[in-house]
């Protein structure tokens, strides 16, 4: 079965600090990977999209790499600020016939002033 | 250009009604999807459709659960005969498949409450 995972599900850090957000998936056949935020009540907001053949993506404070052989992907976000408070979502499309993409259950992150 | 856009934002419905709630997506984006995200639960899929065609329709729970795409663009889904478990934020999202990246735009979502 093609799943998705992300861990921690929730997570506190100061202003400031650099993190590293994990995204694991169980079939290393993918298409892409794509990083979401989700702020409370909204929908959601690209970040980045990894393609199969791509080893990492940058924009601006956010660096998202892919190891498809070990079925992981990060997402580092530099310099934390607490504009950055959301929940992170990870989404994957297995290359195995289908066109939908599995979302992994999100990282809640909340930076502190 | 504008964003992908749904109507409405809010819907509260009896059970046993039906809803249709809208989809507007990106101009020129020819790929469509609808997810369902239940309170404390991740992203489902519902639906894929490419153009007026839905190539996958493998996540639609039930056979209450219906949805169209006109023209390209407009795509409605509908639920009949709606049971509180439908209960969800409704979202769709839009790609341009001809970039070959199917990068997803969401729009705002329905947030469907049945009584």
């Amino acid at each position: 079965k093609q799943e998705v995972t992300q861990i921690p599900a929730a997570l506190s850090v100061p202003e400031g600090e650099n993190l590293v957000l994990n995204c694991s998936f169980t079939d290393s056949a993918i298409y892409n990977l794509q990083w979401f935020r989700q702020d409370p009540g909204k929908g959601l907001t690209s970040l980045l999209l990894i393609q199969s053949s791509q080893r990492e993506q940058t924009s601006g404070r956010l660096n998202a790499s892919l190891d498809k052989s070990s079925g992981r992907s990060t997402l580092y976000i530099a310099a934390s600020q607490p504009g950055d408070s959301a929940t992170y979502l990870c989404a994957v499309r297995f290359t195995s016939g289908t066109y939908k993409y599995i979302f992994g259950t999100g990282t809640r992150l909340k930076v502190l002033a | 250009g504008a964003g992908v856009s749904q109507s409405p934002s809010n819907k509260v419905t009896e059970k046993g009604k039906d809803v249709e709630l809208r989809c507007d997506p990106i101009s020129g984006h020819t790929a469509l999807y609808w997810y369902r995200q239940s309170l404390g639960q991740g992203l489902e899929f519902l639906i894929y459709f490419q153009g007026n065609s839905a190539p996958d329709k493998s996540g639609l729970p039930s056979d209450r659960f219906s949805a169209e795409r006109t023209g390209g663009s407009v795509s409605t889904l509908t639920i009949q005969r709606t049971q509180q478990e439908d209960s969800a934020v409704y979202l769709c999202a839009s790609s341009f498949s001809g970039s070959r990246n199917y990068e997803q735009y969401f729009g705002p979502g329905t947030r469907l409450t049945v009584t």
